[in-house]
């Protein structure tokens, strides 16, 4: 399973752009990499995922660099309801027991 | 079309207790996970069943088991409720094994006394 790694939390303003990265080293070459979100009390919502590049949706987008060891989500001008956890996920359309890790608190200030 | 949902949301048992908990998932989807959560140990795999058939299990014990009916709704039970068993537990459907798109339910809010 490949392990991730990410910040345990991060600060923020209103409007500005938030840039989280995820480490994953021994990412396996079926593997995708996925975000999600989380607030307090809730199940985690489905963010975007990718494999390779650039993905981009309507709220985020997913910068992976060539050797795929790691990733960055991107969101854009972020505002107070952004306030939650994400976490970073690695695995293929196979893969076992999908691990979700500590994942990023991220605190948006007004 | 309707979302993950999850009964009851809420539960208070005590020590030694049984529980069972239901989780209907999205129409079309086969694959359904449970995931315990907790302040301090954050969010861990329970198990996931895929077309009635248990994929795979994480590191819990015995007292903690589930099934998947024909339909693709999933019960999980946890027998001999211990004070540690409190948590948050999500389950989560996909269309297919592995990395798909997980939709989250609302979870149930378990409290042992």
């Amino acid at each position: 399973l490949a392990k991730t790694t990410q910040p345990i939390s991060m600060d923020s303003y209103e409007g500005q752009e938030v840039n989280i990265t995820c480490s994953h080293n021994n990412i396996a070459t079926n593997d995708y990499i996925t975000w999600y979100q989380q607030f307090p009390s809730q199940g985690p919502r489905f963010i975007i995922q990718g494999y390779k590049t650039k993905v981009t949706n309507e709220v985020a987008s997913l910068f992976i660099p060539a050797d795929r060891k790691s990733s960055t989500l991107s969101l854009p001008r972020v505002s107070l309801s952004d306030t939650a956890v994400y976490y970073c996920l690695v695995g293929g359309y196979d893969t076992d027991k999908l691990i979700f890790g500590t994942g990023t608190r991220l605190q948006v200030f007004p | 079309k309707a979302g993950v949902t999850q009964t009851p949301r809420y539960l208070i048992k005590t020590r030694g207790q049984q529980v069972t908990l239901s989780c209907s998932p999205i129409s079309g989807h086969r694959s359904v996970s449970w995931y315990q959560q907790t302040p301090g140990q954050g969010l861990q795999f329970l198990f996931e069943y895929f077309s009635e058939t248990q994929r795979n299990k994480g590191n819990f014990p015995g007292r903690f088991s589930g099934r998947q009916f024909s339909n693709s709704r999933s019960e999980m039970n946890v027998s001999t409720l211990e004070l540690g068993d409190s948590a948050l537990y999500l389950c989560a459907s996909s269309l297919g094994q592995g990395n798909y798109e997980q939709f989250f339910g609302p979870g149930t809010r378990l409290t042992v006394l």
